[in-house]
C-alpha cells in the first residue's frame, strides 16, 4: 500500500535553533519527493523537489536529503524564524499520482 | 508565470444556496486537481481532470459538481451543502506526462462555511 508517513505530528522550538523534520515512505514506483510549507489557511507553497539520484537540496535555510534504499527523507530548518510556524507537508509522487504525509505543525516561539 | 489563482478567497453559503469556486492556471498545464482540507489534516483528493476531462472522481457527493471549460479554468459548483462540507479548498495543476521533476503547483485556497 502506498503511503507516507510523517514525524513529528506537531513540533515547538525556540527562535534561532534548529530543527528536523522526518518523511518515510512506501510509494513505488517512485518519482520525486517534495517538501512544502503551507501557512494556516493558504495553500501549500512547494520547498524543494528531490529525484530519485538526488540526496539532498537546499533552499536557503532549509535542507532535504533523501535516502531512497531506506525510504526516507529529512527537511532540516536551520536558525529557526517566528515565520517558519506552519505546517510541513510531505508528498511523494508515482507518475502521476501524488500522496500526502499527515504533515508536521511546526511553531516557532520567540 | 506559475501561478495558479482561486476566487473567491472566503465563501459563506447557506445550505440551499448555490455557488461556484474558480481556479485558474496559465502554466500550460494540463492536469488539474481539486481538493478538500480540514484543519490540521492533509489535503484530501476530490477530482482529478487530465486533458480537460474527468479522470479521478474520489467518490464525492453530487452536490460537489465540477468543471473544466478550458485547459486554463476549473471550477466547482456547489449545491446544497451541508456544514460538514466547510473546509479549505485547493486547486492544484501539474503536468500530465510522468516525468521525474512532475510537480503540484497549488492556489491559496477558498475558504468555505457552510451555514
Amino acid at each position: 500500500k502506498n503511503q507516507v508517513e510523517q514525524s513529528p505530528q506537531s513540533l515547538i522550538i525556540l527562535e534561532g535553533k534548529n530543527c528536523t523534520l522526518q518523511c518515510n515512505y512506501t510509494v513505488s514506483p517512485f518519482s520525486n519527493l517534495r517538501w512544502y510549507k503551507q501557512d494556516t489557511g493558504r495553500g501549500p507553497v512547494s520547498l524543494t523537489i528531490m529525484t530519485f539520484s538526488e540526496n539532498t537540496k537546499s533552499n536557503g535555510r532549509y535542507t532535504a536529503t533523501l535516502d531512497a534504499d531506506t525510504k526516507q527523507s529529512s527537511l532540516h530548518i536551520t536558525a529557526s524564524q517566528l515565520s517558519d510556524s506552519a505546517s510541513y507537508i510531505c508528498v511523494v509522487s508515482a507518475g502521476n499520482q501524488f500522496y500526502f504525509g499527515t504533515g508536521t505543525s511546526l511553531t516557532v516561539i520567540p | 508565470d506559475t501561478e495558479v489563482t482561486q476566487t473567491p478567497k472566503h465563501l459563506v453559503m447557506g445550505m440551499t444556496n448555490k455557488k461556484s469556486l474558480k481556479c485558474e492556471q496559465h502554466m500550460g498545464h494540463r492536469a488539474m486537481y481539486w481538493y478538500k482540507q480540514k484543519a490540521k489534516k492533509p489535503p484530501e483528493l476530490m477530482f482529478v481532470y487530465s486533458y480537460e476531462k474527468l479522470s479521478i472522481n474520489e467518490s464525492v457527493p453530487s452536490r460537489f459538481s465540477p468543471e473544466c471549460p478550458n485547459s486554463s479554468l476549473l471550477n466547482l459548483h456547489l449545491h446544497a451543502l451541508q456544514p460538514e462540507d466547510s473546509a479549505l479548498y485547493l486547486c492544484a495543476s501539474s503536468q500530465v506526462r510522468t516525468s521525474v521533476e512532475n510537480e503540484q503547483f497549488f492556489g491559496p485556497g477558498t475558504r468555505l462555511t457552510v451555514l
